[in-house]
């Protein structure tokens, strides 16, 4: 099977601009997870979908926002962006209903200047 | 709420010796997965632990399942150059998940 899928890998955006970034799933995967990773915060949660619900959230500010496709593709959008916006953002799909094992994409790199 | 504790954060190896890092949580865990995250690279799904105790190998690297279910361990033996990276350990409970902030593991040649 092919794996996570994340586009675009690289982006370079300005302050007060928005982005947005896709992700594909395993195929069959139903749950979809959003992480943001920073060298001083780790691994941090932004949000979980499945079947185009979106079911847990993380403590991020509502200019990040995400939705899942009955594909089960999925996007997220971080609007107005801030310096402190520049990470990875990871996607993760899980076989299960439940978001415990994780089988991560590549990650967009996302450079906010 | 649930928080989830890796050490050491860092932990630099002769290749050849032992590596262990644990993970301990602040509440009973109903699973606990381990990650590998090479430099550059994305988090790797390595295993997952699901019951009190458990003990499962992997080639040179052993996972264990603490008794009461709040802690684990990665214990890798004869560390490699390959071994480098960031192990993360990730706990739920309650649909909840929460991933430590990992042990980055440098081993020199």
């Amino acid at each position: 099977k092919a794996g996570v899928t994340q586009t675009p890998r690289y982006l370079i955006k300005t302050r007060g601009q928005q982005v947005t970034l896709s992700c594909s799933p395993i195929s069959g995967h139903r749950s979809v997870s959003w992480y943001q990773q920073t060298p001083g915060q780790g691994l941090q949660f932004l949000f979980e979908y499945f079947s185009e619900t979106q079911r847990n959230k993380g403590n991020f500010p509502g200019r990040f926002s995400g939705r899942q496709f009955s594909n089960s593709r999925s996007e997220m959008n971080v609007s107005t962006l801030e310096l402190g916006d520049s990470a990875l953002y990871l996607c993760a799909s899980s076989p299960f209903d439940r978001r415990d094992t994780q089988y991560f994409g590549p990650g967009t790199r996302l450079t906010v200047l | 709420g649930q928080q989830v504790m890796q050490i050491p954060q860092y932990q630099h190896v002769q290749e050849g010796e032992d590596f262990t890092t644990y993970c301990n949580s602040s509440t009973t865990l109903s699973n606990i997965q381990w990650y590998k995250q090479r430099p550059g690279g994305h988090p790797v799904f390595l295993i997952q632990l699901v019951k009190s105790g458990e003990v499962k190998k992997q080639k040179r690297l052993t996972f264990q399942f603490g008794e009461a279910k709040k802690n684990s361990s990665l214990h890798i033996t004869a560390t490699q150059t390959t071994d480098v990276g960031t192990y993360f350990c990730s706990g739920g409970s309650n649909y909840k998940l929460t991933f430590g902030k990992g042990t980055l593991l440098t081993v020199n040649p």
